[in-house]
């Protein structure tokens, strides 16, 4: 079965430098979300999407910003980035449709390096 | 505020053993789900179970098994004859609910569990 697919895997930057993460989820999943992990923490959220519009808003920086396209893909980019953003960054995606059975599915993860 | 707590950082067992990964929450809401997930070194996140705030009926799927008990706000994660692939992190989150019944899904994590399993 598809599952979420997150690029890139890894991902090497210098500081102040920019970067996009991108997400596209499950098919038919409508929602998507982004979590942020640094090393030895457990998963923070930081935004979500639903139907192209931003439905929640986690501990965000205001240096990232995120949306949701057309078909549903997802990117978070990360501007200005700082050493301390470094971390494992999540997407996961949902169907609102389908309560009874809803799983969330989490991404493989982008590992972001900021050197 | 949403609060999950799991009482052990580090867990070590010899294979076949059973262990027991616990989780404690804390929330306001009258309805939530409850979930666990499973982080291998690869790093991804599996999910293993989401349950209902309403059902208290307790599941097992295969070597795993899952008792939640709401009046001691615990959902506590078994695993029967454990084996040197359980080694990973378990992570117990909690979510709200929305209107529609679908979990909202701004996860709050616990800690985290590394369990080490040894042949």
């Amino acid at each position: 079965a598809a599952g979420v697919i997150q690029s890139p895997r890894h991902l090497i930057k210098e500081k102040r430098e920019t970067a996009t993460l991108k997400c596209y989820p499950i098919p038919r999943h409508d929602t998507v979300y982004w979590y942020q992990q640094g090393p030895g923490q457990d998963p923070q959220f930081l935004i979500s999407f639903y139907e192209k519009m931003q439905s929640d808003k986690g501990s965000i920086p205001d240096r990232f910003s995120a949306q949701q396209f057309s078909d549903y893909h997802s990117e978070l980019n990360m501007s200005s980035l700082e050493l301390g953003d470094s971390a494992l960054y999540f997407c996961a995606s949902s169907s609102g449709q389908e309560a009874r059975n809803e799983k969330l599915f989490f991404g493989s993860g982008t590992q972001l390096s900021v050197l | 505020a949403q609060k999950v707590t799991q009482a052990q950082t580090e867990i070590s067992v010899v294979e076949k053993e059973d262990v027991t990964l616990d989780c404690v929450y804390e929330t306001r809401d009258t309805t939530y789900y409850l979930f666990w997930y499973k982080q291998p070194p690869s790093g991804e996140l599996v999910f293993l179970i989401r349950r209902n705030s309403f059902d208290e009926q307790n599941e097992i799927s295969g070597r795993y098994s899952w008792n939640f008990q709401k009046s001691t706000s615990s959902f506590n994660f078994t695993i029967t004859a454990s084996q040197v692939v359980d080694s990973a992190v378990y992570f117990c989150a909690l979510s709200g609910v929305r209107a529609g019944g679908t979990s909202y899904g701004k996860l709050t994590f616990g800690q985290g569990t590394i369990l080490t399993v040894h042949p």
